[in-house]
């Protein structure tokens, strides 16, 4: 079965530092990976996904991510940290199931001025 | 074009009751996902539509159903309302209904029940 993890609940960084977000995966088959982002009362907005097309992803709002093999691993960085990246992040993983997403349990950031 | 649509935004329900959510996908999309977030599970997957039927399920009651109608337009149900379903339910929609394809997420129900 496939699943997620996302090492940190919390992480705070300072307005200009680099963001650093970590997510490992598992997976049985070749996966479909995903970062979604999250504002206070509000739905999920996709960041950026994997496909196999290229190791290095780039998303929106200046993220991007780099999917890993031998780390199994697909961590979210921005190089410079705006208060408006204030949200909570998740990453998600899919391609044992059409349609299924299975979420990490997510990280919120928080950006200190 | 519009996304995706829930209503609605929020509910208050007593144990015992009843409730129907609905979520209108953007147009042109056949998939309907569902999802339930709360403070310690976090994000699980309910069930996802697609073509009227459903194709996948996850790991709930059988308290917890859901449809799709002609137009793509789902609704989901809770009977019995217990404290716990206490959360909120986010509707995601997809053009396709296939590995990889990117969900679009509305900005969710938030069900409190007392």
């Amino acid at each position: 079965a496939q699943s997620v993890t996302q090492l940190g609940s919390h992480v705070s960084v300072s307005e200009g530092a680099l963001v650093l977000l970590r997510c490992n995966y598992s997976s049985s088959v070749p996966p479909y990976l995903f970062w979604y982002v999250q504002y206070p009362n509000q739905g999920l907005q996709l960041l950026l996904k994997y496909t196999s097309a290229a190791t290095l992803v780039k998303g929106i709002n200046g993220f991007e991510a780099e999917f890993k093999k031998s780390e199994t691993s697909f961590h979210l960085t921005k190089p410079s940290a705006h208060m408006s990246d204030a949200a909570e992040y998740f990453c998600a993983v899919s391609g044992e199931v059409e349609g299924k997403l299975i979420f990490g349990q997510g990280t919120e950031l928080s950006v200190k001025p | 074009k519009a996304g995706v649509t829930q209503t609605p935004r929020y509910l208050i329900k007593t144990r015992g009751q009843q409730v129907t959510l609905s979520c209108s996908p953007i147009s042109g999309h056949r998939s309907v996902s569902w999802y339930q977030q709360t403070p310690g599970q976090g994000l699980q997957f309910l069930f996802e539509y697609f073509s009227e039927t459903q194709r996948n399920k996850g790991n709930f009651p059988g308290r917890f159903s859901g449809r799709q109608f002609s137009n793509s337009r789902s609704e989901m149900n809770v009977s019995t309302l217990e404290l716990g379903d206490s959360a909120l339910y986010l509707c995601a929609s997809s053009p396709l209904f296939s590995k990889g394809t990117e969900a679009f997420f509305g900005q969710g129900t938030r069900l409190t029940v007392v």
